[in-house]
Parts: structure tokens; sequence; C-alpha cells
């Protein structure tokens, strides 16, 4: 079974800084990873989607990278805002993309 | 229009009660998930449909069934409620290689 870790569970920044969330899995045999935000009481939102082939995708000021062979996902948040305070989750799927595997997520707090 | 609704957003009920929750979607995904969220435990899957007449089990099915109406309608329904049973609740849809897309969530309440 695929296992996803997201640490630290929780983080607090001052605004402007810039900052990285880091994702693990076990199984590398991904077939794509995903990053999504989540508002409290909120739907999930998706922010960038890293296909198997990939190594990063970039939207903004957001940078997600991927390295199967290490299991490990990290995303880059530049010149944090206190609008991106929120809870930041990744998902993996395995074999055609069918079953997604979830992260706990890491809370980000940007203090202004 | 949201591309993926669930219906009701809120929802409190009595231990014991049969209820429903909703989705539809636009987007004209073939498959459709049913996720619930409890703080620290993460999203857990419930039941999923890869079409109309595909329907598996998931993770926590116990205690939940489903229905895939038609392609672009999954509903989720709790036989008799129990209190462990609250928590927030996603559907989702995904094609392909696309992104998974949620809707907005029903929080659920059981008393």
């Amino acid at each position: 079974k695929q296992e996803v870790t997201q640490i630290p569970a929780a983080l607090s920044v001052p605004e402007g800084e810039n900052l990285v969330l880091n994702c693990s899995f076990t199984d590398s045999a991904i077939y794509n990873l995903q990053w999504f935000r989540q508002d409290p009481g909120k739907g999930l939102t998706s922010l960038l989607l890293i296909q198997s082939s990939q190594r990063e995708q970039t939207s903004g000021r957001l940078n997600a990278s991927l390295d199967k062979s290490s299991g490990r996902s990290t995303l880059y948040i530049a010149a944090s805002q206190p609008g991106d305070s929120a809870t930041y989750l990744c998902t993996v799927s395995l074999g055609t993309g069918n079953q997604f595997y979830f992260g706990t997520g890491t809370s980000l707090t940007v203090i202004p | 229009d949201a591309d993926v609704t669930q219906t009701p957003r809120n929802r409190i009920t009595k231990t014991g009660k049969r209820i429903m929750l909703e989705c539809s979607q636009t987007k004209g995904h073939d498959r459709m998930y049913w996720y619930r969220q409890d703080p620290g435990l993460g999203l857990r899957l419930i039941y999923y449909s890869f079409d109309v007449k595909d329907i598996n089990k998931g993770e926590i099915s116990d205690g939940y069934s489903v229905s895939r109406q038609a392609q672009a309608k999954f509903s989720l329904s709790l036989e008799s409620a129990i209190p462990n049973q609250t928590a927030l609740y996603f559907c989702a849809t995904a094609q392909g290689s696309s992104p998974l897309h949620f809707g907005n969530g029903t929080r659920l309440t059981v008393t």
C-alpha cells in the first residue's frame, strides 16, 4: 500500500519568506502527483499536477518538483503572503491513475 | 457554476436516520469518488466508480452505500447514521491523466 507522508504537520513563517513543503511516498511507481490547497472547512483546490515523466511544474509563485527515485516531492512557495495560509495536501496516484493516496497535509500560517 | 456540486453543504441528523449525500458533475469525467475527512486522519476513500456499471469499495465502506445513477451523478447513503460518521465528506472526479477535481464538501453531524 502506498504511504504518503507530509512533514512538517504545521509551519508558521513571516510574510515574504520563501518556504518549502515536503511530501514523501513509499512506492515510486506513481502515475502522477498532485498538490492541493484547502482552506478551513472548504474543498480542495488543485495547485499543480506533475506527471510521472516530469520533474517539475510551475504556476506563479509556486513550484513543485518530483523525484520518483527518492520518493519525494517538494512544493516551493516564493515570497509568501498571508493569503497563502491554508493546509497543503499532496496526493499520489498509482497504476493507471485510478487510485489516489493522500498525505495528512501541512498547515501553513503566514504571519503579516 | 461549480464543476462538481455537492448537496447539501451542511446536514445535522440523528443516530439511526438514513441520509443521502449527492454529487453531480459537469466535467464529463468517468471516474467519481467519495472521501471522508477527519482531523488528523486525512482523506479516506469510501467508494469509487469508474463508470455507471462499475462500483468499488474503498478502505472504509462499512456503513455506507453508493449509487451511480448516471455518468454525472454519484450519491452516497448512510443507511443508519451513527455519531462516528460525523465528518466532512467530499466527492471528486477524474479522467485519464487530468487533475482530481473536488466538490466543496458536505459537513455531516450525527447526534
